[in-house]
């Protein structure tokens, strides 16, 4: 079993609407949450940390469940530039060693 | 300022050659990482340098990975006796430090073909 699993989508929407991806980790001691964002061929930038009471940054929203292990990101509003591949990261202590997702591609159409 | 930079953008190489993959991270920042990403797959934890040490190096797959920052600034990922299984992205990240507090920039990555 991954570390951490996502759905790997491809999720296609239309501009405009609201979408959520989901994702869980097998690691029971896992400290730290982060979701990344990775556009085609470029590097993973971070999106937002993501914290137990759960965190809002603009059209995004993160939520932990530590009972159930899972992390969700909800976009509000999505637009052609949202389109990319999210990445869920867990790290097992609060420093360096990240564990990635496989990603969740999602496509905005116009 | 300038992000982290990694050099050669694309390797291509033959079975048995040896590839050295240069880093450069964001001036001042004491931490290091190198990852590696396969194609589907997210990053892939290889090595984490403190200064000029290698803090951890349990994500380094075998023998034939090894990385060097002599300097504390500019690392190098060198590859022995290359084999198909090893074309993946090598991503290099930096960060001031190793806390939660301090998030990881990425560089663009090395592309590694070994034909």
């Amino acid at each position: 079993r991954k570390e951490v699993e996502q759905d790997p989508g491809p999720f296609n929407v239309p501009e405009g609407a609201t979408v959520a991806f989901n994702c869980t980790y097998s690691n029971s001691a896992s400290q730290s949450f982060f979701w990344y964002r990775q556009d085609c061929r470029k590097e993973p930038k971070l999106l937002m940390s993501v914290y137990s009471s759960g965190n809002e940054d603009g059209r995004f929203t993160a939520q932990l469940n530590r009972a159930s292990q899972y992390i969700s990101l909800l976009i509000r509003d999505s637009k052609l530039s949202d389109s990319a591949t999210y990445l869920c990261v867990v790290s097992m202590d609060s420093s360096y060693k990240l564990i990635f997702g496989s990603g969740t591609r999602l496509l905005v159409r116009p | 300022g300038a992000g982290v930079s990694q050099t050669p953008s694309n390797k291509v190489t033959e079975k048995g050659k040896y590839v050295e993959l240069r880093c450069d991270p964001i001036s001042g920042h004491t931490a290091l990482y190198w990852y590696r990403q396969s194609l589907g797959q997210g990053p892939e934890f290889l090595i984490y340098f403190q200064g000029t040490g290698a803090a951890d190096d349990s994500g380094l797959p075998n023998d034939r990975f090894f990385a060097v920052r002599p300097e504390g600034s500019v690392s190098t990922l060198k590859i022995q006796r290359t084999e198909r299984g090893d074309s993946a992205v090598y991503l290099c990240a930096s960060s001031e430090d190793s806390t939660y507090n301090s998030p990881l920039h990425f560089g663009n990555g090395t592309r590694l073909t070994v034909t």
